[in-house]
């Protein structure tokens, strides 16, 4: 059974960087062809998709937060990293990582993380 | 971008009645990539139905999906007492992926 683990600090002051990591367990990250993702949800709102890692190494963002996105793959330590930039009250949310399962750029969300809330405060 | 308009807001209902929920797009999704999710309070969302209409593994069958184009329904035939939550669907036909404002299913 796959299982994702989000991890990293619950509290980051504004214009610092946020970082947070996606401990894959029950299946390699890099052995299939899978889209490593990042989805966020602020208090009472909707699911926003940040951004995917590709097994290939290949990325996407959200052309609303391209400019301030990086996911990376950890192969060695089966996990993959979010960190966002220059961060401000509106990037409070919960973070979810979720595999992406599908082919050609297409992929629908199957298994999540259980999520871990971030607040952006000084 | 594609957005995605849900409705009902909130569906009041009892348990043993059907639930249909909608989810309108404001463009065509191509090759019916729409996911449907169910979220608990204080839990990630759960894939129920990807592909517009198939169900995802583990999914009761009391759970159906369909629709093409723009318009999808999300269909609970009869609810059970652990049905009672907040439905998203997700378009992923479009880049970027979005998701609905989501269908709150409470108890009436």
């Amino acid at each position: 059974q796959v299982q994702l683990q989000e991890s990293g600090p619950g509290l980051v002051k504004p214009s610092q960087t946020l970082s947070l990591t996606c401990t894959v367990s029950g299946g390699s990250i890099s052995s299939d062809s899978y889209y490593w993702s990042w989805i966020r949800q602020p208090a009472g709102k909707e699911l926003e998709w940040i951004g995917r890692i590709y097994t290939s190494g290949s990325t996407k963002y959200n052309p609303s937060l391209m400019s301030r996105v990086t996911i990376s793959l950890d192969t060695s330590k089966n996990q993959f990293s979010l960190k966002l930039s220059s961060v401000t009250a509106a990037d409070t949310a919960v973070y979810y990582c979720a595999r992406g399962k599908g082919s050609s750029g297409y992929y629908h969300f199957d298994y999540w993380g259980q999520g871990t809330l971030v607040t952006v405060s000084s | 971008e594609i957005v995605l308009t849900q409705s009902p807001g909130t569906l009041s209902l009892s348990p043993g009645e059907r639930a249909i929920l909608s989810c309108r797009a404001s463009q065509s999704v191509i090759s019916s990539y729409l996911a449907w999710y169910q979220q608990k309070p204080g839990q990630a969302p759960r894939l129920l139905i990807y592909g517009a209409s198939s169900r995802a593994t583990g999914i009761p069958d009391r759970f159906s999906g369909s629709g093409s184009g723009t318009d999808f329904t999300l269909t609970i035939s009869r609810l059970e007492p652990e049905d009672f939550a907040v439905y998203y669907c997700q378009q992923y036909g479009g880049s970027p992926f979005t998701f609905g404002p989501g269908t709150k299913v409470d108890i009436k």
